[in-house]
């Protein structure tokens, strides 16, 4: 089966810089991808990794380590708009086209 | 451009009655197509894929069914409704999956509440 575990709360500053992990157990998968839901939203894509390293979108990266079974998304210059939920999600290989999500953490950004 | 529509935004139901969500796609065809739930302040669970008309894949036994009449609906349903399957549903679309594209897009959701 597939585990994908993240911290449940973050709280951080307007303007700092916030990583958000995401570990899993998995047999094997095809890529990691992070989602950004605000509250009462719909969750919306944020950047994928399908090969290990760092990906790189506007304020907000992702990197994938598949030898420690680890990922994380970073966002920096942090918003207030940036509060939201963050979820990880992978794709296990043999498992068709289903996307399984991670627990999500709860981004809470301050002045 | 694609989009994709949900309804009703919220929903009041008492315990036994019968459920029917449903959700369509524009502006592409041959979508994978996804019912989601998610309890309040929770991850999000897959219930149903569809691949195509008619074929559906469940993940968790429970008390809902989904049917995909035509190539861009996708229906969740229940015959009777159990306060455990009150909660935020989500219906999504793919486009083909591969190895480099695995993005979801999401409607704006369900907010079901069973009393």
């Amino acid at each position: 089966g597939q585990s994908l575990e993240q911290p449940s709360e973050v709280t951080a500053v307007e303007g700092a810089i916030v990583q958000i992990n995401c570990t899993y157990q998995t047999s094997g998968f095809y890529g990691l991808s992070w989602y950004q839901q605000h509250d009462g939203g719909a969750p919306t894509f944020l950047s994928y990794n399908a090969l290990d390293g760092l990906e790189e979108t506007g304020r907000f990266s992702s990197f994938l380590s598949r030898s420690d079974s680890y990922g994380y998304l970073l966002l920096q210059e942090l918003q207030m708009k940036d509060s939201a939920s963050y979820f990880c999600a992978v794709r296990p290989t043999g498992g068709g086209n289903k996307l399984t999500f991670g627990t999500g953490t709860q981004l809470k950004v301050e002045l | 451009s694609q989009t994709i529509h949900q309804w009703p935004a919220t929903l009041v139901q008492p315990v036994g009655s019968p459920l029917s969500l449903e959700c369509t796609v524009e502006g592409t065809s041959n979508p994978n197509l996804y019912w989601y739930r998610q309890a309040a302040g929770r991850g999000l669970q897959l219930l149903f894929y569809s691949v195509g008309i008619g074929q559906i894949s469940s993940e968790v036994p429970q008390n809902l069914s989904a049917s995909r009449p035509q190539d861009r609906q996708f229906i969740l349903s229940s015959k009777k409704l159990l306060l455990s399957d009150s909660g935020f549903y989500l219906c999504a679309w793919s486009r083909t999956v591969t190895a480099t594209n695995e993005k979801l897009f999401f409607g704006s959701g369900t907010q079901l509440s069973v009393l």
